[in-house]
């Protein structure tokens, strides 16, 4: 069964450079999750999107944002990379009715490495 | 959403031996949920018990939830190796979104 996808697995970037993860959700999956995961930290949500639209926003820097295509899938933009910035960035999907007592389903993340 | 606390925060048991973790919550919810997570990869959603469920079985899997208590328990009977990852719950209310605590992260010592 097709899973989500998230490119790229891993990235490096130098301090200050900018940088873009992407998602592509299960086929029909309408809602899309952003979690960040710094070493040795729990999962922390960062902004979701329903529709399209943005359904709920987290701990998420100004430095980054987020938006989801006609397509469905995601991307997040983050500008001005700190060494802190540092971190496995996971995105989800579910289907949206499914969203308000479902399970999520995750992609493998994308790791980012600022130098 | 609100977080849920696991505990222990480790534990560390023989291959075969029964796993046991907790996890406490301050409000109401419409479910709870229990993910694994091997190191460096994504969460996979193990179980989801609603509120209006006690116990329920998956696999080697039996999850309890004590909604008077706020607690829900999740157990791995005859453990292996391959277990050994964080497991984290989530308890599920208004809204899609999950929030993480910081897990059990189990050892399973072949």
């Amino acid at each position: 069964a097709a899973g989500v996808i998230q490119s790229p697995r891993h990235l490096i970037k130098e301090k200050r450079e900018t940088a873009t993860l992407k998602c592509y959700p299960i086929p029909r999956h309408d809602t899309v999750y952003w979690y960040q995961q710094g070493p040795g930290q729990d999962p922390q949500f960062l902004i979701s999107f329903y529709e399209k639209m943005q359904s709920d926003k987290g701990s998420i820097p100004d430095r980054f944002s987020a938006q989801q295509f006609s397509d469905y899938h995601s991307e997040l933009n983050m500008s001005s990379l700190e060494l802190g910035d540092s971190a496995l960035y996971f995105c989800a999907s579910s289907w949206g009715r499914e969203a308000l007592s479902g399970e999520l389903f995750f992609g493998e993340g994308s790791r980012l490495t600022v130098l | 959403s609100q977080q849920g606390e696991e505990d222990p925060q480790a534990l560390s048991i023989q291959e075969g031996e029964n796993a046991t973790m907790n996890c406490s919550y301050k409000t109401s919810i419409n479910n709870l949920q229990w993910y694994r997570q091997n190191s460096g990869r994504g969460l996979v959603h193990l179980i989801l018990i609603r509120s209006n469920e006690r116990e329920k079985h998956s696999g080697r899997l039996r999850v309890t939830l004590d909604t008077s208590k706020k607690s829900s328990s999740l157990l791995i009977t005859a453990s292996r190796a391959a277990d050994t990852a964080s497991y984290f719950c989530a308890p599920g209310g208004q809204g899609g979104k999950l929030i993480f605590g910081q897990g059990t992260e189990l050892s399973v010592k072949p």
